[in-house]
């Protein structure tokens, strides 16, 4: 299913380094989130955003900063790695009802070394 | 603070074989509950989703059943296939919101 698609797949990169996870949907879905997932825990919501121009926090938002010029496309950045950072990140949208299904990417896998 | 638990952590089942993951919360106010596959290296995927007034869904082979009384929730997994091998995560939508609230999932391993 192409209506999302996550780049990189794969990222390595060094501690302190800025980097830029990109998330585009096809959709013209009005939500749009970002997730970490890691080992012991569930999904963690980081960001999301209701509309273009309209973001939000979610629960573990610290270290990161997102951005949404158009509706199509959430980027996240990490503005200074770290390596507690180190995780697969998902993008999901949804439409504008509560009861429609999260369509998630397929996530990128991001090492800070 | 909003929870959601799941049991077991890990099943391991043989094929053709039936079995049911529990999953319980304290969300509230509540919207809806979810299911979700998740494949190992790709997204999750949506199987149910059940509002407060919906007791069972069912998707394929794959019937989700809810409690609103008692918070919680199951999902069956009839006649498994290898397939079927997946991590399943149970998901609440607080009401008003759509601010998830994700269990750890349940790691299902379905052998030949």
């Amino acid at each position: 299913d192409a209506g999302i698609t996550q780049s990189p797949r794969y990222k390595i990169t060094e501690t302190g380094r800025q980097v830029t996870l990109m998330c585009h949907q096809t959709w013209s879905h009005s939500y749009m989130f970002w997730y970490r997932q890691d080992l012991g825990h569930g999904l963690r919501l980081i960001y999301y955003s209701a509309a273009a121009d309209i973001t939000d926090k979610g629960e573990v938002p610290d270290g990161y900063v997102v951005s949404r010029s158009k509706t199509e496309n959430f980027p996240l950045t990490l503005e200074s790695a770290t390596r507690s950072q180190t995780s697969v990140y998902f993008c999901a949208t949804t439409g504008l009802y509560s009861n429609q299904p999260q369509h998630f990417g397929d996530g990128t896998r991001l090492s800070i070394l | 603070k909003n929870q959601v638990e799941q049991s077991p952590q890990s099943l391991i089942i043989l094929e053709g074989k039936n079995c049911t993951l529990q999953c319980n919360y304290t969300v509230s106010p509540f919207s809806n509950l979810r299911w979700y596959k998740q494949d190992t290296g790709r997204g999750p995927v949506s199987l149910t989703i059940m509002t407060f007034s919906e007791n069972t869904k069912s998707n394929g082979r794959y019937t989700a059943t809810l409690d609103a009384d008692t918070k919680q929730s199951s999902l069956h997994i009839t006649a498994s296939q290898l397939s079927d091998s997946a991590s399943y995560i149970c998901v609440v939508i607080s009401g008003g919101s759509y601010i998830p609230t994700f269990g750890r999932g349940t790691s299902l391993i379905v052998h030949p």
